[in-house]
C-alpha cells in the first residue's frame, strides 16, 4: 500500500538553528513528490516538486532533496516566519493525479 | 502566479440549508480542480475530482447528492453542500492544476463551514 510518513511530528528551533524535515515514502512508481507549507486556517502553499532521485530544489532558506526512499526539506537559518506545518505528498503511477499525503511536521521557530 | 481564490472564507449556516462555495483560478486556466476536506490536525481528505465540462469523480464514501460539484468553466468550480448538518462542519479547500501542467496542485485559502 502506498504510504507517506513524515518525521518528526513536531519540531521547535531557535532562530538561526538549521535543521531538516524527513518524508519517507513507499509508492508503486513515483510520479512526483511535493512539499507544501500550511499556516493555521489557510490552504497549503506550494513549495517544490521533485520528480527523480538526486534532484534538488531551493527557494530562499529552503532546500528539498529526493532519494529513492525519502525526501528531506532542509531549513537553513530559519526565522520565526518559517513557523508552519510542512506537508509532503506523492503521486504514484496510475492514481489519476491524486495526492497521497503525510501528516506533516509542525515547525516552530523561536525568536 | 498560480493563484487560487475561494469564496466565502467563512460561512455559518443553519442545519437543513444549503451553502455554495466557489473556487476560482485567478491567473490560469484549470482543466482539473479538486475539493478537499480537512479536520483539525489531520491531513487533507480528497472528496472529489472536478473536470471542466464533465461530471465530477467522487471518492469512496463521499455522497455525491450531498456534495454537488460543478466545474462550469476553466476558472471556476463550485461545491454546494446540500441540506447541511452539524457533522458537515469542516474546513473545505479546493485546488487546481494549471492546464498544460501534469501534477502540481495549487490550493485556495480554504472555507470554514460551521453548521448550527
Amino acid at each position: 500500500e502506498d504510504q507517506v510518513t513524515q518525521s518528526p511530528e513536531a519540531l521547535r528551533l531557535q532562530e538561526g538553528e538549521s535543521s531538516s524535515l524527513n518524508c519517507s515514502y513507499t509508492v508503486s512508481g513515483l510520479r512526483g513528490l511535493f512539499w507544501y507549507r500550511q499556516d493555521p486556517g489557510k490552504g497549503p502553499e506550494f513549495l517544490f516538486t521533485l520528480y527523480s532521485a538526486g534532484e534538488e530544489k531551493e527557494k530562499e532558506r529552503l532546500k528539498a532533496t529526493l532519494t529513492k526512499k525519502e525526501s528531506f526539506l532542509h531549513i537553513t537559518a530559519p526565522k520565526p516566519e518559517d513557523s508552519a506545518t510542512y506537508l509532503c505528498a506523492v503521486i504514484n503511477a496510475g492514481n489519476n493525479r491524486k495526492l497521497i499525503w503525510g501528516l506533516g511536521t509542525s515547525l516552530g521557530v523561536n525568536p | 502566479g498560480a493563484v487560487v481564490s475561494q469564496h466565502p472564507s467563512r460561512v455559518i449556516c443553519k442545519s437543513g440549508t444549503s451553502v455554495k462555495i466557489e473556487c476560482r483560478s485567478l491567473d490560469f486556466q484549470a482543466t482539473t480542480m479538486f475539493w478537499y476536506r480537512q479536520f483539525p490536525k489531520k491531513s487533507l481528505m480528497l472528496m472529489a475530482t472536478s473536470n471542466e465540462g464533465s461530471k465530477a469523480t467522487y471518492e469512496q464514501g463521499v455522497e455525491k447528492d450531498k456534495f454537488l460539484i460543478n466545474h462550469a468553466s476553466l476558472t471556476l468550480s463550485t461545491l454546494t453542500v446540500t441540506s447541511a448538518h452539524p457533522e458537515d462542519s469542516s474546513f473545505y479547500i479546493c485546488s487546481a492544476i494549471p492546464s498544460g501542467r501534469s501534477y502540481e496542485q495549487y490550493f485556495g485559502p480554504g472555507t470554514r463551514l460551521t453548521v448550527t
